[in-house]
């Protein structure tokens, strides 16, 4: 049973481009949630997708956009990327349509860094 | 506002034995509290969660146990081990409707052997 894939596992770019991460959630999951983690810190929410419709959002500008395929697996998008976009992010995975609070699983993280 | 701290940014202990992670949590209306270890370069692992309707929850080593009425949240490892060593996180969200979890900054874990 596979966990939560992410790709890729390094990134470097330089300030104002744009970079795209991919998350594939566990097996059985259909929710996908991002987090950012600073050097440090713990991971803060980002946002969040569920039934391809993302439900909610944290403190994050409208440079980070997300997506989410019929099959589960997400993207996140940052536009116009800043020094202080380097950070390990975190896709975690979970089962949304019980309505409940279910256990989210995180995969392995992209660490990007911004130059 | 929303916040999830941790007493001690470090805690060293000896193989063998007990360790104690605290938290504390200032949102009265999170009703889920989670646990996570993660190691150096790594994405954080599940260890154990606990809902406010229990105040004690038990695994393998580990228990949590969660105090309502001064809003603070424990991690206790039996018989510590040098693969424990790592950085442990509270994080708290709500049991229905939307998934959040608020993340504190986190406690290291030394083991010596």
């Amino acid at each position: 049973d596979a966990g939560v894939t992410q790709s890729p596992t390094h990134l470097i770019k330089t300030r104002g481009q744009q970079v795209t991460l991919r998350c594939s959630p566990k097996s059985g999951h259909d929710t996908v949630s991002w987090y950012q983690q600073a050097l440090g810190q713990g991971p803060q929410f980002i946002f969040q997708y569920y039934e391809e419709e993302e439900r909610q959002r944290g403190n994050f500008p409208d440079r980070f956009s997300g997506h989410q395929f019929p099959n589960y697996s997400s993207e996140l998008n940052v536009n116009a990327l800043l020094l202080g976009d380097s950070a390990l992010y975190l896709c975690a995975s979970s089962y949304g349509t019980s309505g409940n609070q279910e256990t989210q699983y995180f995969g392995p993280g992209t660490r990007l860094l911004v130059l | 506002g929303e916040s999830v701290g941790l007493h001690l940014p470090t805690l060293s202990v000896q193989e063998g034995d007990n360790s104690i992670i605290n938290c504390a949590y200032s949102n009265s209306a999170s009703d889920y509290f989670i646990w996570y270890k993660q190691e150096s370069g790594k994405g954080p692992q599940f260890i154990i969660d606990i809902r406010s309707n229990m105040d004690k929850r038990q695994g393998q080593r580990v228990t949590v146990l969660l105090n309502k009425t001064v809003k603070h949240l424990s991690l206790q490892i039996a018989a510590t081990q040098p693969g424990d060593s790592a950085v442990y996180f509270c994080a708290e969200g709500r049991n229905t409707g939307f998934q959040k979890l608020v993340f504190g900054t986190g406690t290291r874990l030394l083991v010596s052997p």
